[in-house]
Order: C-alpha cells, then sequence, then structure tokens
C-alpha cells in the first residue's frame, strides 16, 4: 500500500512566522503535490514537483515556496505565514505514468491555523 | 480550462440502499479521465475509481462503480449496499493534460457530503 505521512496533523502558527510542512512518500513515487482546501473552495493545487530539485507552480503558489532534495520528501514552505494561509493543507504523491490513470494518493493533512 | 461540476452539495441515504451522486465535466480534450475520491471527517483523502475517456466499459470497484455517459460528459459515482462507514465526503477529479513530462495534475470538484442514516 502507499503510504503518505506528513509531519504534523495539527500546527498553529502566528503571523509572521516561518513555518515548514513536511510530507513524505515511501513508494518510489516520481510526482509529488502540495494542496489547501478550503470550505467552499474545493481544493487548489498550490506546487507539485515531477522529479528530484524539479518544481512547477499551481493554480495558487503566491506566498508560498517548496523544496524537493529528496525524491521521497516534498515540504512546503510559508516564509511569512499570514492569516488568510490558514487552512487544511493536503500532500499527495503519484507514479508518474503517462497515459494511465496514475492516481493521486493522499497523507493525512496538515490543519494549518495563522494566529 | 476543465471544469467539474458537483450539484449535490448534500446528501442521505439509508443503510444499505444505493445512492448516486453527480459529477458533470467540462473539457475539449479527446484523451481524460475521471477520479472519485472519498473524504471522512479524519481528512484523509482515499482514491476509490477511475474511469479513462477512452474505456468502453463503466468502472467498477467492489460497492463502487461509475455510470459513465460520455455525451452528456457525466460521471456518476454509485454506491450499492451503503454502510454507515460510507459517510464522508466525495470529490470527483478529472485528469488535467499533462502539466510535465511525468503525470498529471487533478481538477477537482467542491463535494457533496453524504451521509448514511440507520
Amino acid at each position: 500500500d502507499v503510504k503518505v505521512t506528513q509531519s504534523s496533523r495539527y500546527l498553529v502558527k502566528r503571523t509572521g512566522e516561518k513555518v515548514f510542512l513536511e510530507c513524505v512518500q515511501d513508494m518510489d513515487h516520481e510526482n509529488m503535490f502540495w494542496y489547501r482546501q478550503d470550505p467552499g473552495l474545493g481544493l487548489r493545487l498550490i506546487y507539485f514537483s515531477y522529479d528530484v530539485k524539479m518544481k512547477e507552480k499551481g493554480d495558487i503558489p503566491e506566498g508560498y515556496s517548496v523544496s524537493r532534495e529528496k525524491k521521497e520528501r516534498f515540504s512546503l514552505i510559508l516564509e511569512s505565514a499570514s492569516t488568510n494561509q490558514t487552512s487544511m493543507y493536503l500532500c499527495a504523491s503519484s507514479l508518474g505514468q503517462t497515459g494511465s490513470h496514475d492516481a493521486q494518493y493522499f497523507g493525512p493533512g496538515t490543519r494549518l491555523t495563522v494566529l | 480550462a476543465q471544469k467539474i461540476t458537483q450539484t449535490q452539495p448534500g446528501m442521505f441515504v439509508q443503510e444499505k440502499e444505493a445512492v448516486t451522486l453527480d459529477c458533470t465535466y467540462d473539457t475539449s480534450d479527446q484523451s481524460y479521465g475521471l477520479f472519485w475520491y472519498k473524504q471522512p471527517s479524519s481528512g484523509e483523502m482515499i482514491f476509490l475509481i477511475y474511469q479513462g475517456s477512452y474505456d468502453e466499459q463503466n468502472a467498477t470497484e467492489g460497492r463502487y462503480s461509475l455510470n459513465f455517459q460520455k455525451a452528456r460528459k457525466s460521471a456518476n459515482l454509485v454506491i450499492s449496499a451503503s454502510q454507515l462507514g460510507d459517510s464522508a465526503m466525495y470529490f470527483c477529479a478529472m485528469r488535467e493534460t499533462h502539466l510535465s513530462n511525468s503525470g498529471y495534475a487533478l481538477n477537482f470538484g467542491k463535494g457533496t457530503s453524504l451521509l448514511v442514516t440507520p
């Protein structure tokens, strides 16, 4: 079974703090993704990575950066947290096969509150 | 741009009954894929079922089946013999055209909340 873990289930930070959210997958997947989920807005893609050290912006990258130094680990960084970044953050990974269904498998999520 | 629409914000079903969750999509691509995910109150998104645009048969996975009507651009999830543990949010998603040399991103609908009652 695919296992995607996230460093924290719940996190409370103050405005202006630098925040690191970490995600690890154990299935040698090529692709990793960061989404945020907000009521009424569904899931929105922040960033994704298709290889080590490679990253691409998703739909809402502003205020975020990412790091992928190792294949299994994908970090989301909030350089200076703001209250509008209070949200549920979901990490996902996929095998990375074109021409197949290439389902994404998700971690348990991190509920971040910025005060 | 691709778009996923789930028109039912909330649904109720009695235990052991079947329920259909609606999903319509909009795309100009010929090759696409549709996914359904379940999100219980714990928060984790669980992959349920996949339907490719060129698949001739409707996908099935245990108690889950997909009623795929390509001409109508709909991909409804059918859950048979509902169980209390099926109570969750359900999301329909479409595979976007590839964003890089490897794999795809997903475009999600806003979800339907299903409550299974005894």
